[in-house]
């Protein structure tokens, strides 16, 4: 199972727009990019994924690297709701989602 | 829509004791999970199941079994509770096209 690096932490200000990371250096070429999020005391919830094109949602923006070893989730508007834990995930044709530690949003008011 | 229902939500075992934990999803997924949550850490997969009838361990199996019998079912036991198993278990299940998957709101066990 190919692995993701995420930063442990994230800080934002409110309404401002938010840019998480993800390192996959290892992605196959079949690999999806998945990103789910965590809110407290929850079950995760599904954001966004993609192949290789950028990718837009209500909720997010996906932004993939053209070599695909890397790519961005954009909260154009963070607000309170979106301070969670949010994941980064390799998805191969098996479809297990196999889960790193994670990088824990905060959202300052 | 449920979607993917968790029983129960919560539970006290002592050691030694066994229990079954039922998923439920009603939106006719192929693919289901077992996962469990250590405080302060991501979740860990137990077991999967690619149908109805099929089962496959995860990242963590040992000391955990399950069934799917039914598509819409997937079963988790545990046979002898330990203090380790204390957890947070999630289930979910995926569309076998997009791999989006859907998660119960947990069960949150504690084995004494």
């Amino acid at each position: 199972d190919a692995k993701t690096t995420q930063p442990n932490s994230m800080e934002s200000n409110e309404e401002e727009p938010v840019h998480l990371p993800c390192n996959h250096s290892t992605i196959s070429g079949t690999d999806y990019i998945h990103w789910y999020r965590q809110l407290p005391s929850q079950g995760p919830e599904y954001v966004i994924h993609g192949l290789t094109s950028n990718v837009n949602n209500r909720m997010a923006s996906l932004a993939i690297a053209e070599d695909r070893k890397s790519s961005t989730l954009i909260l154009h508007r963070a607000t309170l709701r979106d301070a969670a834990v949010y994941y980064c995930i390799l998805v191969d044709s098996s479809y297990k989602l196999i889960f790193g530690s994670g990088t824990r949003l905060l959202v300052r008011p | 829509n449920a979607g993917v229902t968790q029983t129960p939500k919560f539970r006290v075992l002592k050691t030694g004791q066994s229990m079954t934990l039922l998923c439920a999803q009603d939106m006719n997924h192929e693919y289901m999970y077992w996962y469990r949550q250590d405080p302060g850490m991501g979740l860990r997969l137990i077991h999967y199941s690619v149908g109805e009838g099929t089962t496959a361990k995860g990242e963590v199996p040992d000391g955990y079994n399950v069934s799917r019998l039914k598509k819409q079912n997937f079963l988790l036991g545990l046979e002898s509770a330990a203090p380790s198993q204390t957890s947070v278990y999630f289930c979910a299940s995926s569309y076998p096209d997009t791999g989006v998957a859907f998660f119960g709101q947990g069960t949150r066990l504690t084995v004494v």
